[in-house]
């Protein structure tokens, strides 16, 4: 069974500064791990995936995140927030042999200007 | 290309009625999966489809709830009766015919179902 745990329901950033978005994961097999996006009253977006390529992987609007197997995390970082990237951000986990995503709980980002 | 839509938006019913949501997946995707979103908690799976065929129905939580997917192309997810612990955002995603794992799911706006 597969799970992921984010830490802060909610993350509070100034305009430019760092975003740092965590989740940790919790896998029987080797898993593959996403971030998706939910702008206001729009559908989930995938921002990045990890599928066993390269740990640190990069996304669309300048976000990334760095798998790490010895912390079983996978946490999404922008380097400068800008008031678009206020939305719901999802940390979510699949089997290799499992197409079912187990989502964590959602972590709601607001920039402040 | 139109992306996953769903209909309707937003639905309101009494407990005990019966609502039908529906979903439009992205053109040519064989792979269908709904989820669920109960209030505060995590985005849940409910079941995939290949095609027509019901893949994993492990996440449907009882059997008030019925989900089709007539000639591979459109699906419906019923509840009938509606209870209150099925208020949530009900969304759908749709994934390529490749059928690989890691291909990207598209998840429609969800319906947000409301039981009074």
């Amino acid at each position: 069974a597969q799970s992921v745990t984010q830490l802060g329901s909610h993350v509070s950033v100034s305009e430019g500064a760092l975003v740092l978005l965590r989740c940790n994961y919790s896998s029987s097999v080797p898993p593959y791990l996403f971030w998706y996006v939910q702008y206001p009253n729009q559908g989930l977006q995938l921002l990045l995936k990890y599928t066993s390529a390269a740990t640190l992987v990069k996304g669309i609007n300048g976000f990334e995140a760095e798998f790490k197997k010895s912390e079983t995390s996978f946490h999404l970082t922008k380097p400068s927030a800008h008031m678009s990237d206020a939305a719901e951000y999802f940390c979510a986990v699949s089997g290799s042999n499992d197409y079912k995503l187990s989502f964590g709980a959602g972590t709601t980002v607001t920039v402040r200007a | 290309e139109a992306g996953v839509t769903q209909f309707p938006s937003h639905s309101v019913i009494e407990k005990g009625q019966t609502v039908t949501l529906r979903c439009d997946p992205i053109s040519g995707h064989d792979n269908l999966y709904w989820y669920r979103r109960v209030m505060g908690k995590e985005i849940k799976f409910l079941l995939h489809f290949v095609k027509e065929s019901k893949q994993d129905e492990s996440g449907m939580p009882n059997n008030r709830f019925l989900a089709e997917r007539t000639g591979g192309t459109y699906s419906t997810l019923k509840v009938q009766p509606a209870e209150l612990e099925d208020s949530g955002v009900y969304f759908c995603a749709s994934s390529s015919l490749a059928g690989y794992v890691t291909d990207t799911q598209y998840f429609g706006p969800g319906t947000r179902l409301t039981v009074l």
